[in-house]
This record gives structure tokens, sequence and C-alpha cells, in this order.
């Protein structure tokens, strides 16, 4: 199973563009990487998934190098709203299976100062 | 848009009672999940189903079990609740192979 390890927290200011970097590297061919979103007793919420290369959505985008071994949450211009934990999930999606892809652990802290 | 559904949200037992939480996925989902998650603690994977059938079990105790109906909500049975599991249960479901889930908001189970 790929374990994943994120940095514990990050600060960051107003306006700024967030990178937020997962290692990963024993990821398996099959699987995905799903980054989840989680405010103070509040369900996570899915923010974006990505296989290879680069996906954008309106929200985040996720860089991944040709390895996979890594990834990269990019938050552009955050604000004070976005502060939250986040979550690197490492998994076979269409497994689906009490793997990587369900485990939340370790998350990122990220807090966002005016 | 619908959005999974949970209750009660907020429920009150003493130790050694029984709860039973329930959760409305999200209509044509067909794959459920428990977590729970303790204060200051990542949710952890309790147990999922898939078409009504147990799909994975990760760390749920004994003295819980859950079931998913033939309407595909589901519930978890909590008995001989102790103060330990005392914590945020988070419902969620997702179409099957997707790889995202989307959570309810919660029941906050409190054991006195």
């Amino acid at each position: 199973l790929a374990k994943t390890t994120q940095p514990i927290s990050m600060d960051s200011y107003e306006g700024q563009e967030v990178n937020i970097t997962c290692s990963h590297n024993n990821i398996a061919t099959n699987d995905y990487i799903t980054w989840y979103q989680q405010f103070p007793s509040q369900g996570p919420r899915f923010i974006i998934q990505g296989y290879k290369t680069k996906v954008t959505n309106e929200v985040a985008s996720l860089f991944i190098p040709a390895d996979r071994k890594s990834s990269t949450l990019s938050l552009p211009r955050v604000s004070l709203s976005d502060t939250a934990v986040y979550y690197c999930l490492v998994g076979d999606k269409q497994r689906n299976n009490a793997g990587n892809m369900l485990t939340f652990g370790g998350g990122t802290r990220l807090m966002v100062k005016p | 848009a619908a959005g999974v559904i949970q209750s009660p949200r907020h429920l009150i037992k003493e130790k050694r009672e029984t709860a039973t939480l329930k959760c409305y996925p999200i209509p044509r989902h067909d794959t459920v999940y428990w977590y729970q998650q303790g204060p200051g603690q990542d949710p952890q994977f309790l147990i999922s189903f898939y078409e009504k059938m147990q799909s994975d079990k990760g760390s749920i105790p004994d003295r819980f079990s859950a079931q998913q109906f033939s309407d595909y909500h589901s519930e978890l049975n909590m008995s001989s609740l102790e103060l330990g599991d005392s914590a945020l249960y988070f419902c969620a479901s997702s179409p099957r192979g997707s790889g995202e889930l989307f959570f309810g908001e919660g029941s906050r189970l409190t054991v006195l």
C-alpha cells in the first residue's frame, strides 16, 4: 500500500499561492491521487484527483511528476476561508478497497493569515 | 444538489448504552462508507458497503456493526458504549470506482 507523507502544517498569507506536496514513493501502477479538504467539525470535501501530469479545476491544480512518487496540490490566491486540513490519499479507485484510497492520515494543517 | 444525509446530528448516551446512526447516501451512489473522527484526530475508516454487501472493513470495534438496506441507506449500530466512542461519525457515499467520496455533515456522539 502506498504510504503518504505530507508536511504537518503550513502558514500562508491571503492572496498567495500555496503548494502542498505529498510524497508517495511506493505508489502502484493503478493508484490515483486524491486530495480532500476538511474544516473543523465538517466532513472532508473532495478537491481534486489525478493520475499523472497536471489536473486543474475551478479550485486547485494538481501536479504529478513523471515518476508519480510525489504530487503537489496548488491553491491559487488563498483566502482566510482556505484555512483547513488538507489530506492526500493514494489508492486504486477501481478497487475502492480499504487501502490508502480510504485512509486519511497525516494531513497538512494550512493556516492562512490576513 | 442532494447531499449525504446523516441522523441524528447530535446524540448523547451513557456508558454501556446503545446508539444507532443513520446515513442516506446521494441517489444512485452504490457505495457507503463510515468514518469515526475523535477530537484532534484524522478520520478513521470503519466499514464500507457496496450494493448492500460489506465491501471493506477498517478499524471497526467488535461492539459496532453496520448494514446497508435495500434502499441503500445504512445504519451504524454501536453497543456497550465507552467514553472513547465519543467522536464525530461521518458517512460518505460514492459511485463505485470514482474514488471521490461525498461526506455528510456527521453525527456527533457524546458518551457520558
